[in-house]
């Protein structure tokens, strides 16, 4: 695809229930980045990839929150046991390997809603 | 603790008009300062990216300035449009890693007819 793909665009659960966010970064970009983004608040860094090296975890926010990525292609960020703090924008990105001066292309989004 | 403000937090014009954005950062070593559009319900969009030697920088109608010495930066909207509502966003690189980045809140701007 022409940009970086996010499922779902909207997504309503219930308290205590698991959810499941995926991004289909751009085709050959090593490098690939999870934010979260509350009303009102700059982007939250959560995790970054880049190609096969060990993930930077240090922004996930507690164990309830975690994410994979197969090689260079999906990534999921799984949130499990939601609680209505986690209610935000996901957003996912990717650059170009990690050269400091790599624009990131964003997706637009998950908007998760926990009730 | 590494830091971006912008101001102001919101900004209403009218179309035709220009505007400055600034962007204040305390974010050390420097590596480069990028500014980010986000149109309401989509991803940020690249504007510009300024490295620590630059000192402006254009993308069209958008033009970025960067005073690595007083760590500020301003952002430049000339004969703004009504597509030019959005919120703008200042990105600061932390230069010992090159993925780590420090993101402002955003200034909300509101381009009237």
């Amino acid at each position: 695809g022409a940009g970086v793909s996010q499922s779902p665009s909207n997504k309503v659960t219930e308290k205590g229930k698991d959810v499941e966010l995926r991004c289909d970064p751009i085709s050959g970009h090593t490098a690939l980045y999870w934010y979260r983004q509350r009303l009102g608040q700059g982007l939250e860094f959560l995790i970054y990839f880049q190609g096969n090296s060990a993930p930077d975890k240090s922004g996930l926010p507690s164990d309830r929150f975690s994410a994979e990525r197969t090689g260079e292609s999906v990534s999921t960020l799984t949130i499990q046991r939601t609680q209505q703090e986690d209610s935000a924008v996901y957003l996912c990105a990717s650059s170009l390997g990690d050269r400091s001066n790599s624009p990131l292309h964003f997706g637009n989004g998950t908007r998760l809603t926990v009730t | 603790k590494n830091q971006v403000e912008q101001s102001p937090q919101s900004l209403i014009i009218l179309e035709g008009k220009n505007c400055t954005l600034q962007c204040n950062y305390t974010v050390s070593p420097f590596s480069n300062l990028r500014w980010y559009k986000q149109d309401t319900g989509r991803g940020p969009v690249s504007l510009t990216i300024m490295t620590f030697s630059e000192n402006t920088k254009s993308n069209g109608r958008y033009t970025a300035t960067l005073d690595a010495d007083t760590k500020q930066s301003s952002l430049h909207i000339t004969a703004s449009q009504l597509s030019d509502s959005a919120s703008y966003i200042c990105v600061v690189s932390h230069s010992n890693s090159g993925y780590a980045l420090n993101f402002g809140k955003g200034t909300s701007l509101l381009v009237t007819p």
